[in-house]
């Protein structure tokens, strides 16, 4: 495997289900970030985490909660959700120490019902 | 407040139809200017990195260039295969850990 994958790539859940994204990158980068991106909206930033430290709430509700239990992989934890939440949710990380560029999975397609 | 905002939102090209797209930017202070390429259904895909007025970088037809307010990114004799939505994002002295994306331009290269 190489760069950042992320899994599931479609998922369907109901306002009641608990759902997991998860990310693992396999670049040796020390960041990694939780976006999400919507139609004709900019892409979104909701977490970030240095060194599994989280350095970044972007005022994220609670119903999506990260954890980043090495610095190689990162999770969306996902429950009771609304419809607006549906969107593209995008993994990226990046070498803090080296250059600025992030570098994206392919996303997760979330749909909730 | 840090803002970016791409233009035009959508172009619509004839193969080989040269142009450009736009990135106009305000922070207090640029680290660097990132362009990417999405196609749809996909995450973006990094391909140019600048960081001061004045720099160009190429890659096959694209050509991206950077001043003190905007950027641009010139796409030459264009294929079908470069339809995609080319997107935007700066990264601010003051906020490292961030980046601010724009909307992104959709474009469309017509065989």
């Amino acid at each position: 495997e190489t760069g950042v994958t992320q899994t599931p790539r479609h998922l369907v859940m109901g306002m009641t289900n608990k759902k997991s994204l998860k990310c693992e990158q396999h670049l040796g980068h020390n960041a990694m970030y939780w976006y999400k991106q919507s139609a004709k909206k900019p892409l979104e930033l909701m977490f970030v985490y240095n060194f599994k430290e989280q350095t970044e709430n972007n005022s994220v509700p609670s119903r999506f909660s990260p954890e980043c239990p090495n610095s190689s992989h990162l999770f969306l934890h996902l429950h009771t959700l609304q419809p607006e939440d549906s969107a593209l949710y995008l993994c990226a990380s990046r070498d803090r120490d080296f250059s600025g560029e992030l570098f994206f999975g392919e996303g997760s397609r979330l749909t909730v019902l | 407040e840090d803002q970016v905002t791409q233009s035009p939102e959508a172009l619509r090209l004839q193969e080989g139809e040269s142009s450009s797209l736009n990135c106009s930017y305000t922070v207090s202070g640029l680290r660097g200017l990132f362009w990417y390429r999405q196609d749809p259904g996909k995450g973006p895909e990094f391909l140019f990195t600048l960081y001061s007025a004045g720099e160009e970088k190429e890659k096959e037809r694209l050509k991206a260039t950077l001043t003190k307010k905007e950027s641009f990114l010139h796409i030459t004799a264009p294929k079908p295969e470069d339809s995609a939505t080319y997107l935007c994002a700066v990264q601010a002295e003051d906020t490292g850990n961030q980046f601010y994306f724009g909307t992104g331009t959709s474009l469309t290269v017509i065989p």
